[in-house]
């Protein structure tokens, strides 16, 4: 079951800099998208999300763009911080499933000072 | 703020035992989940749990699996005979009901070990 993508595993930027995180979904039923971060040992973090009905949501740092014709969404994170260094899970939820979630296999990212 | 809790943190068990995973959701949330994460795998979706009934699970939430809300906060998840490719961390996670927002807190996990 691949319907939610990360293609990178890994990530590696500047302090300062722009971080972006890629997804990819397959089901075109996805209404809801999450981005959630998560530290070992420790359960994933809500950070953001977007309904299917806009093309972009903004939260201090953090920015989710939706791109639903190449089913398609990326978060961005300006400045990025050291503290920032952890596992990125990228989600998609249908409404009438009772919203459960489906996870993408995560991106590593990792803010160097 | 308002979290989701988990008790106990780690779990060793051996196989063919049963176990029971709790879990302390949001007071005011109406939608309950579990989660599992196999070491190294993504995480996966087990079950969810609205108006005391299990509105949809996934292939892996077998006989073997079965939730309960015994009270009015707790939310517990039941492995009637434990295997090995039981052992993973095992999350629960919570939502309001209402309005659009689908967001879903987690807890913390508990890490099942079956030997």
């Amino acid at each position: 079951d691949q319907q939610v993508k990360q293609n990178s595993p890994s990530l590696s930027v500047q302090e300062g800099r722009i971080s972006i995180l890629n997804c990819d979904y397959t089901n075109s039923m996805f209404d809801y998208f999450l981005w959630y971060k998560k530290y070992p040992a420790e359960g994933p973090t809500f950070l953001i999300s977007i309904s299917s009905i806009k093309d972009k949501n903004e939260d201090g740092r953090f920015t989710v763009f939706l791109n639903k014709s190449a089913k398609h969404l990326s978060l961005h994170i300006v400045p990025s911080q050291p503290g920032d260094s952890a596992v990125y899970f990228c989600a998609a939820s249908v409404y009438n499933q009772g919203g459960k979630l489906i996870f993408g296999q995560g991106t590593e990212l990792s803010v160097k000072p | 703020e308002p979290e989701v809790t988990q008790t106990p943190s780690h779990q060793v068990t051996q196989m063919g035992q049963e176990v029971i995973l709790r879990c302390v959701p949001i007071s005011n949330h109406l939608y309950f989940y579990w989660y599992r994460q196999i070491l190294g795998q993504k995480v996966e979706f087990l079950v969810s749990f609205y108006n005391n009934e299990i509105s949809e699970k996934s292939e892996i939430f077998d006989d073997q699996f079965s939730v309960e809300r015994p009270d009015g906060s707790n939310f517990t998840l039941k492995i009637r005979s434990t295997k090995l490719e039981d052992s993973a961390m095992y999350f629960c996670a919570s939502r309001v009901a209402t309005g659009a927002s689908y967001e879903q807190y987690f807890g913390p996990g508990t890490r099942l070990t079956v030997t």
